[in-house]
């Protein structure tokens, strides 16, 4: 079946970088998709959106680039703080499904001072 | 502002029983989502329910059951738990069905021995 799966399981970068999460997904007719960030105990939390009719959309130090061509999606975060530590995960939504997401494995980011 | 409460955060059970969680979304949430997250299969959608009906219902068995009441607040009932039940049960909220931020809760740990 289709699903949405990130490139990388884990990254390291170190405190001040920039980090970026990448992110393929298969269904072509998704219209919207989303990344969460999910620390150790906790919830997933949101942290950005983009619609199918956007390529990129800027949220505070994070941007979210959408590349429908080759349905890939990346997480780019400026300046990573080691409060940015966590697991990521993208999701995609496909039309009419409600919030039946399909999320990704998820790409686990860990900042080192 | 509360976020989405689930209850319990931790029960262990063993196989067979059965099992009821509990979820209470944020004042005003009219939709309420949940996830089944484990090592091996990620975060996969259970349920959606919006408006106490059931909006869109994930690849699990009938063993898996939810509902919603008429003040939004929802539970999920596991019957004849197996061994791989085991996992964290994640609710979330939202205002609408469908697109938009998805809040969640911190989860409900289940173990099935």
């Amino acid at each position: 079946g289709e699903s949405v799966g990130l490139h990388l399981p884990t990254l390291s970068v170190q405190e001040g970088d920039n980090s970026i999460i990448n992110c393929a997904y298969s269904n072509s007719a998704s219209d919207y998709f989303i990344w969460y960030k999910q620390e150790s105990g906790k919830g997933p939390q949101f942290i950005i959106d983009i619609r199918s009719n956007m390529d990129k959309r800027q949220g505070q130090r994070v941007t979210v680039l959408l590349n429908k061509t080759v349905k890939h999606l990346s997480l780019q975060i400026a300046a990573t703080q080691p409060g940015d530590s966590a697991v990521y995960f993208c999701a995609e939504n496909p039309p009419n499904s409600g919030y039946a997401l399909n999320f990704g494995k998820g790409t686990s980011l860990l900042v080192t001072p | 502002k509360a976020g989405v409460t689930q209850t319990p955060r931790y029960l262990i059970k063993t196989r067979g029983q059965q099992v009821t969680l509990s979820c209470s979304p944020i004042s005003g949430h009219r939709s309420v989502s949940w996830y089944q997250q484990t090592p091996g299969q990620g975060l996969q959608f259970l349920f959606e329910y919006f408006s106490e009906t059931q909006r869109n219902k994930g690849n699990f068995p009938g063993r898996f059951s939810g509902r919603q009441f008429s003040n939004s607040r929802s539970e999920m009932n596991v019957s004849t738990l197996e061994l791989g039940d085991s996992a964290l049960y994640l609710c979330a909220s939202s205002l609408a069905s469908g697109h938009g931020e998805l809040f969640f809760g911190e989860g409900s740990r289940l173990t099935v021995l």
